[in-house]
């Protein structure tokens, strides 16, 4: 299996500030990189897919980037709608498996 | 509009059998992967496996292969996932799972979520 690895665990920010999440993948897994969001007591929700491509309805703050192990989630202006755990995973190969997570609070 | 509705939250005891349900509609069941991701208490996302309902072709995480039996009922647009034997450690929110077309690796629309809880 393709393990991911996210990085940082967790973090503290502000309304208002920038925040970057990496992920790295063990293996070259071209653009094939979604990004999940997923809110206390509830579902997650595919935010981006193939690295950079914001799923409908997803607001303009949020961007990716990123090719072959190295990927990065950017959130410009955090909202507090915001606060929230951040998945990556690869969709690359089966079984497609996600990062740690990256927990976004106050 | 699509809808993943699932079957209500568990408590089973160790050694029972157990079958979870996710009623679906709002698109074509039988042209979507659907499948199933755990989620252990205060852990992180885990792909279990997926269904083609079309043709039932199931695939499996080598992680979950011969723990679990997933399967679908076209006429009912419903998946399932099911254990004949539950251990304590399967307890977890497992949530339903669409794929997009034509992957079975990108989830595009989650259920809310079947709580089990396996205590003795």
């Amino acid at each position: 299996d393709i393990q991911m690895t996210q990085s940082p665990s967790s973090l503290s920010a502000s309304v208002g500030d920038r925040v970057t999440i990496s992920c790295r993948a063990s293996q070259s897994i071209a653009r094939f990189l979604n990004w999940y969001q997923q809110k206390p007591g509830k579902a997650p929700s595919l935010l981006i897919s193939v690295a950079s491509s914001l799923q409908r309805g997803v607001p303009s703050r949020f961007s990716g980037s990123g090719s072959e192990t190295d990927f990065t989630l950017t959130i410009t202006s955090l909202q507090p709608e915001d606060f929230a755990t951040y998945y990556c995973q690869q969709s690359h190969s089966t079984p497609p498996t996600f990062g740690g997570g990256t927990k976004v609070e106050i | 509009e699509v809808q993943l509705v699932q079957s209500g939250a568990t408590l089973k005891k160790p050694g029972e059998s157990l079958k979870i349900s996710c009623n679906t509609s709002g698109y074509t069941f039988s042209s979507y992967w659907i499948g199933w991701v755990r989620q252990m208490p205060g852990k992180g996302l885990e792909w279990m496996g997926v269904i083609y309902p079309g043709d039932s072709d199931t695939r499996y995480s080598p992680s979950f292969h011969g723990q679990v039996t997933i399967s679908a009922d076209e006429s009912t647009s419903t998946a399932f996932l099911q254990w004949s034997s539950l251990k304590a450690s399967d307890t977890a929110m497992y949530y339903c799972a669409r794929h997009l077309i034509p992957t079975m690796t990108t989830v595009d629309y989650w259920g809310p979520g079947t709580l089990v809880t396996v205590s003795s």
